[in-house]
């Protein structure tokens, strides 16, 4: 049973450049979450997806953008890249309903801005 | 606005001895609660949650969680502590009603078990 996977592992962008991540969930799940976990801090949340619409947002700018895909994958857009947009992204999968379902996450994107 | 704190930003312990890694929380109601762990340059890894009944949970790898309300704290505990425990610790909440669907992380704990 496939877990989440994210691509790319790694990349490296400059300022003011578009990037897009993409996610795909675990088996059976309907709902992909995205986090930012910058150096030392724990993950905040970006936003969530669940039937190809965003469900909810954190404290992010416009400039995070997302979608997501009738087989359920997602991705993650973000727009004239800051410096202080370099983290690790993760993203989350689970089934929707409940809030005690559980989040499982990828290993993550680490993105660099130079 | 749920919110979670974890107070010490590094715990040390000796392999075999008890470890605990501290957790309170603050949300309106009653609240789930999550443990994760990740290693180095790694996403996050599901030990165990809490959502109703004993306040005792049982997790991975010989993890174990202790729910208390009147203190609002959620500790994560393991009898024997083995190197490889060695990681960064995450303690997660989500309330039970509301709109707010996304988990709420503290800043984490980084465990070291030496040998």
């Amino acid at each position: 049973d496939a877990g989440v996977t994210q691509s790319p592992t790694h990349l490296i962008k400059t300022r003011g450049q578009q990037v897009t991540l993409r996610c795909s969930p675990k088996s059976g799940h309907d709902t992909v979450s995205w986090y930012q976990q910058a150096l030392g801090q724990g993950p905040q949340f970006i936003f969530q997806y669940y039937e190809e619409e965003e469900r909810q947002r954190g404290n992010f700018p416009d400039r995070f953008s997302g979608h997501q895909f009738p087989n359920y994958s997602s991705e993650l857009n973000v727009n004239a890249l800051l410096l202080g947009d370099s983290a690790l992204y993760l993203c989350a999968s689970s089934l929707y309903g409940t809030s005690a379902n559980t989040q499982y996450f990828g290993p993550g994107t680490r993105l660099t801005v130079l | 606005a749920q919110s979670v704190a974890q107070p010490e930003d590094q715990v040390n312990v000796a392999e075999g001895n008890p470890l605990t890694v501290k957790c309170t929380y603050s949300v309106s109601g009653n609240p789930y609660l999550f443990w994760y762990v990740q290693y180095p340059n790694r996403g996050l890894q599901f030990l165990l949650k809490y959502i109703t009944g004993d306040n005792l949970v049982k997790g991975s790898y010989g993890f174990e969680a202790e729910f208390n309300k009147s203190q609002t704290s959620f500790h994560l505990k393991k009898p024997s502590a083995l190197v490889s425990d060695s990681a960064l610790y995450f303690c997660a909440v989500r309330p039970t009603f509301g709109s707010a669907r996304q988990l709420t992380f503290g800043s984490g704990t980084q465990l070291t078990v030496l040998p």
